[in-house]
């Protein structure tokens, strides 16, 4: 699996933007980047994807590099519920390749929300 | 609508001792999965099914065995239980291995005596 390199930590106060940043130089054609989240004590939640294009939701918006070796999830204005550990992660595109979608998780970064 | 629901949240084992642990989705999701997450660190793949009567062995498979009889259902055993084996255990489905999001259960925390 592709792999993806993420600062360990990063700060923010509250109610302002967070650039969270992703490399993942050995990125194949296929490969989808998707971000999970994961709040304290609970599972990861699902924040975006993308292939190629920036995308945005009522989470997150994600910008991708041109040449997708790296990628910035953007959380527009900050809240103390954003507090989680961000997990960058690359995805095989078909069902058929190898992975069958599961998830390698890295270490991620921890996100801290200044009030 | 429950999503994924893990059984039982916590359990204490002593070492040996056997147990099985319960994801049910309700979603009708063909892609399910196992994952344990030690302290600090982030989620390793231990098993995973493709479909009702399919399972394959992730990252991290020594010391587990499961088994998808019902396509809603994926259950995690461990034989003979030991310290290592201490961590929080999530489960996950998703209906498009490629794109599609998973979905996590609360998780269930073990803790092997």
């Amino acid at each position: 699996d592709a792999k993806t390199t993420q600062p360990n930590s990063m700060e923010s106060n509250e109610e302002e933007p967070v650039h969270l940043p992703c490399n993942h130089s050995t990125i194949s054609g296929t490969d989808y980047i998707h971000w999970y989240r994961q709040l304290p004590s609970q599972g990861p939640e699902y924040v975006i994807h993308g292939l190629t294009s920036n995308v945005n939701n009522r989470m997150a918006s994600l910008a991708i590099a041109e040449d997708r070796k790296s990628s910035t999830l953007i959380l527009h204005r900050a809240t103390l519920r954003d507090a989680a550990v961000y997990y960058c992660i690359l995805r095989e595109l078909n069902a058929g390749g190898t992975s069958y979608g599961k998830l390698t998780f890295g270490q991620g970064t921890i996100l801290t929300v200044h009030p | 609508n429950a999503g994924v629901t893990q059984t039982p949240k916590f359990r204490v084992l002593k070492t040996g001792q056997s147990m099985t642990l319960l994801c049910a989705q309700d979603m009708n999701h063909e892609y399910m999965y196992w994952y344990r997450q030690d302290p600090g660190m982030g989620l390793r793949l231990i098993h995973y099914s493709v479909g009702e009567g399919t399972t394959a062995k992730g990252e991290v498979p020594d010391g587990y065995n499961v088994s998808r009889l019902k396509k809603q259902n994926f259950l995690l055993g461990l034989e003979s239980a030991a310290p290592s084996q201490t961590s929080v255990y999530f489960c996950a489905s998703t209906v498009l291995p490629g794109t599609g999001e998973l979905f996590f259960g609360e998780g269930s925390r073990l803790t092997v005596l």
